[in-house]
């Protein structure tokens, strides 16, 4: 089975902190996707990775940066929080990059509060 | 800024073709428009994607109007299974550009 872990299911941090979000998958996918979940919203992709230190930027980058080092981890770095960041957090990774046969696999998510 | 627009819900009876229409109005001739949905807490899966022609297969069919300015996809016979949240992306073709919309919430009622 697929497994993508996340370093913390809950994160509490103060406005103005850099917030490291941690995301580790171990079945050597080339793909990986932060996306923030929100009520009401759906998913909303923040970035993405299709290869080791290639980044790409999605719907909602601003404020956020990534890294990946390594292609089983992807980072997502929060610079500077702020109280609009408050959200879920959702890591996922992929086998194929929106091919036909594609699933993305999700970690357990971190709910993060910016207070 | 995302590239799609989709109503937010809509509620389908079990049985029936559920219609989910999709609004990209900006779309450029090098991009896809693809069709993912999530069940519950599961990760987005791919249903189906196109160009320019209608598609289909074993999940859905895809409808792209001529202009190319939005499209529909069709569940044709819905079931409660297929309750989730539909997401309508467009992505460049054979590139890593790509644009999520906002999603749609269908509820297939017994």
């Amino acid at each position: 089975d697929v497994k993508v872990t996340q370093s913390s299911r809950y994160l509490v941090k103060r406005t103005g902190e850099k917030v490291f979000l941690e995301c580790v998958q171990d079945m050597d996918h080339e793909n990986m996707f932060w996306y923030r979940q929100d009520p009401g919203l759906g998913l909303r992709l923040i970035y993405f990775s299709y290869d080791v230190k290639m980044k790409e930027k999605g719907d909602i980058p601003e404020g956020y940066s990534v890294s990946r080092e390594k292609k089983e981890r992807f980072s997502l770095i929060l610079e500077s929080a702020s109280t609009n960041q408050t959200s879920m957090y959702l890591c996922a990774s992929s086998l194929t990059f929106f091919g036909r046969t594609d699933t993305q696999y999700f970690g357990p998510g971190t709910r993060l509060t910016v207070l | 800024d995302a590239k799609t627009t989709q109503p937010p819900s809509m509620d389908c009876a079990e049985g029936r073709a559920a219609n989910l229409p999709c609004n990209h109005s900006t779309i450029s001739g090098n991009e896809y428009v693809y069709w993912y949905r999530q069940i519950h807490s599961q990760g987005p899966q791919y249903i189906i994607h196109g160009l320019k022609n209608n598609e289909t297969n074993e999940m859905a069919s895809l409808i792209i109007t001529e202009d190319r300015k939005s499209s529909t996809l069709i569940l044709p016979h819905a079931t409660l299974r297929d309750t989730a949240v539909y997401y309508c992306i467009v992505r460049v073709g054979g590139d890593y550009k790509l644009s999520f919309g906002a999603g749609t919430t269908v509820t297939v009622r017994a």
